[in-house]
C-alpha cells in the first residue's frame, strides 16, 4: 500500500517555542494532504486540509496563526506549531489523498510534549 | 459525509473471524464506506472500502447490504495483532471536498 511518511516521531520542546512536522507521501502524489490531532483517549480531530499550492482551510476552532501549514509540493506538508505551550501537547497525524485512487493515507503520528 | 453509528467495543477469539458491524442510514448514492483502523499509538491504517459491491481483499472483506445502509467488516481468521480501534467511514470519493471525520470507532479486544 501507499506509504505515508513523518518526521519526528517523537518531539519534546520547552514552552513558547515552534515546532515543525514534516508529512511526505513517498510512493504516491498528494493533491491534498490532512493534519489531524489526538488526544489521549479521544479518537482523531480533523485540524485543517491543504492542497498543494495553496493556502489551508481550517477546522472550526483551529487557530490558523498558531497551527501554519505549508503544502508546497505534491508529496510535502509541514505543521509548525507557534509558541507552543503544554496545552499543545497532542499526538499529531498527517495524512495524504492518492490522486490516482483517491484513498487517503495515514502518517504513523508525531507526538508532541510540550514542557 | 453521511453519520456512521458503530458498537463501542467487541471482542473475538484469536483464530475466529471477526465481524464488525457499521450502520450509515443515511448514506447517499455517491458515498463509498471506508475502513480504516488503528493500533495504539500509531497511524490509521487503511484496510478496505467499497461502493455496494462485497469487496475482498488480503486484509478483510467488505460486506454491505443491498439497500447500503449497513455493513460489515469481517476479518477472516482474526490474531493478537488486530487488537485495535476499527473506524467505519463513509465519505464522497473523487470529491476535493471530501474529508474523513473520524466518530469513536470500535475498539476490538482479540482474546488467546
Amino acid at each position: 500500500g501507499a506509504v505515508v511518511s513523518q518526521h519526528p516521531s517523537r518531539v519534546i520542546c520547552k514552552s513558547g517555542t515552534s515546532v515543525k512536522i514534516e508529512c511526505r507521501s513517498l510512493d504516491f502524489q498528494a493533491t491534498t494532504m490532512f493534519w489531524y490531532r489526538q488526544f489521549p483517549k479521544q479518537s482523531l480531530m480533523l485540524m485543517a486540509t491543504s492542497n498543494e499550492g495553496s493556502k489551508a482551510t481550517y477546522e472550526q476552532g483551529v487557530e490558523k496563526d498558531k497551527f501554519l501549514i505549508n503544502h508546497a509540493s505534491l508529496t510535502l506538508s509541514t505543521l509548525t506549531v507557534t509558541s507552543a505551550h503544554p496545552e499543545d501537547s497532542s499526538f499529531y497525524i498527517c495524512s495524504a489523498r492518492d490522486f490516482d485512487t483517491d484513498t487517503q493515507y495515514f502518517g504513523p503520528g508525531t507526538r508532541l510534549t510540550v514542557l | 459525509d453521511a453519520k456512521t453509528t458503530q458498537p463501542t467495543s467487541m471482542d473475538c477469539a484469536e483464530g475466529r473471524a471477526a465481524n464488525l458491524p457499521c450502520n450509515h442510514s443515511t448514506i447517499s448514492g455517491n458515498e463509498y464506506v471506508y475502513w480504516y483502523r488503528q493500533i495504539h499509538s500509531q497511524g490509521p491504517q487503511y484496510i478496505i472500502h467499497g461502493l455496494k459491491n462485497n469487496e475482498t481483499n488480503e486484509m478483510a472483506s467488505l460486506i454491505i447490504t443491498e439497500d447500503r445502509k449497513s455493513s460489515t467488516l469481517i476479518l477472516p481468521h482474526a490474531t493478537l495483532r488486530d487488537t485495535a480501534v476499527y473506524y467505519c467511514i463513509v465519505r464522497v470519493s473523487y470529491s476535493s471536498a471530501s474529508k474523513i471525520i473520524f466518530g469513536s470507532g470500535t475498539r476490538l479486544s482479540i482474546r488467546p
